[in-house]
């Protein structure tokens, strides 16, 4: 699996968009780039996904570069809810779509 | 529709008893994922199995743990002659293709 960078911790205004950055510059071409994030001890949840193509959900927007070198994982009107651990991740069906989670970005929401 | 469902929530073994994890996966997913977290550390894969079969168990420690997803029933988890090592939760997920839809863990103790 491709390895992803990103930054331990982030602040963003409550309604304000946040945006996290990750890094996988040895992604390869059939690798697609998740996004999850973990609340407090709950389990993971899954947000979103992309392979080349910038995707949107009701919960957030992934804008992935032309080189596919990196993403950016959109929340466009963060609420204290949103305040938790996001997870970039990149797997492909060579290693089972299995999820090898890094140490992430520790997102705090602030009023 | 219900979510992936995980029993017990809660287990607390002494050293050396056996701790069986159950995950009942979101219907029609035919994909079980286990990932376990120790205190403090972020989730490791552990396996990954489709019914009656172990796909990939390359995170699964050596000894003492197995894994199993039969055709009829949930997705076992199971740990023999537990160790004050093995307390962490217990995280499994469900997948219809290729996104991970996780349960609410179960947190083992051992005493």
């Amino acid at each position: 699996d491709a390895k992803t960078t990103q930054p331990p911790s982030m602040d963003c205004a409550e309604g304000r968009a946040a945006n996290l950055p990750c890094n996988h510059s040895t992604i390869s071409g059939n690798e697609y780039v998740y996004w999850y994030r973990q609340i407090h001890s709950q389990g993971p949840q899954y947000i979103i996904h992309g392979l080349k193509n910038n995707e949107t959900n009701e919960m957030a927007s992934l804008i992935i570069t032309e080189d596919r070198k990196s993403s950016t994982l959109i929340l466009p009107h963060a609420t204290l809810r949103d305040t938790a651990v996001y997870y970039c991740i990149v797997t492909g069906s060579n290693s089972g779509y299995a999820l090898n989670f890094g140490k992430g970005t520790s997102l705090l929401v602030t009023p | 529709n219900a979510g992936v469902m995980q029993n017990p929530r809660h287990l607390v073994r002494r050293r050396g008893q056996e701790a069986r994890l159950r995950c009942s996966p979101v219907k029609g997913h035919s994909h079980v994922y286990w990932y376990r977290q120790l205190p403090e550390e972020g989730l490791k894969f552990m396996v990954y199995l489709q019914k009656e079969n172990i796909i990939d168990e390359s995170g699964m420690p050596k000894e003492r743990f197995s894994a199993e997803f039969p055709k009829e029933g949930p997705s076992i988890l199971r740990i023999q002659q537990v160790v004050r090592g093995d307390s962490a939760a217990y995280f499994c997920a469900s997948s219809p293709q290729v996104e991970q839809y996780f349960g609410p863990g179960t947190r083992l103790t051992v005493t």
